[in-house]
């Protein structure tokens, strides 16, 4: 199993300009997790998505959308992007364990918008 | 809602000595608590979690936590680190009703020295 996998590792934006990133899982969870993390704040939930065709806003949404492709894929978009979007981005997933929900995280993505 | 607060941003320690990092929640509910570790340039991986029963849970790599309800409290202990545990670590916490959401805290670097 390949787990939680994200491309691109690494990109460089214009300010204005849009790209997608992707995300895979190949555990068949449920629920699957955007996130982006900035030093000194930890990780934040930017959407969130309980089950294909479902998706929900997490704590900082703005400037980003999302598409719950099919049970294995989520992807991100930032049709605009801003400096303040520079940041690493983590896709995650999740199954119910045990009574809670297990997330597992993929590598990362590193954003940077110049 | 719940937060979580980690009082050290940085820990700086020397091999094989012991260490505390330190994470307080607050909660009006139930709680479910982890601690997940991320080492250099890789996404996070569960080291321990408290669901219920005895409040010492132990993890992987040795780490174990406390659950300390009367302070709302969860520290992360090790007796005697190793250069291979430097990395940062995240507190995170979720609802008893809602155990698909993480908040997390804003980490604590360890950084082991030889």
């Amino acid at each position: 199993n390949a787990g939680v996998t994200q491309t691109p590792k690494f990109q460089v934006l214009k300010t204005g300009q849009s790209m997608t990133l992707q995300c895979a899982q190949d555990m068949n969870h449920n629920s699957m997790y955007w996130y982006r993390q900035d030093p000194g704040m930890g990780l934040r939930l930017i959407y969130y998505s309980a089950s294909e065709g479902t998706t929900d806003k997490g704590e900082v949404p703005n400037g980003y959308n999302v598409s719950r492709l099919n049970k294995r894929e989520f992807s991100l978009r930032l049709e605009s992007a801003a400096p303040s979007q520079t940041s690493v981005y983590f896709c995650a997933s999740s199954e119910l364990k045990l009574g809670f929900y297990e997330q597992y995280f993929g590598p990362g993505t590193r954003l940077t918008v110049t | 809602a719940q937060s979580v607060t980690q009082l050290d941003s940085q820990v700086p320690v020397f091999e094989e000595a012991p260490v505390e990092l330190r994470c307080n929640y607050s909660s009006s509910v139930s709680v479910y608590l982890f601690w997940y570790v991320q080492y250099p340039n890789q996404g996070l991986q569960l080291l321990l979690k408290y669901l219920s029963g005895s409040t010492l849970v132990k993890g992987i790599n040795g780490f174990e936590a406390e659950f300390n309800k009367s302070q709302t409290s969860f520290h992360l202990r090790k007796p005697s680190v190793h250069i291979s545990d430097t990395a940062e670590y995240f507190c995170a916490v979720s609802s008893f009703y809602n155990t698909d959401k993480l908040i997390f805290g804003t980490g604590t670097r360890l950084q082991v020295f030889p």
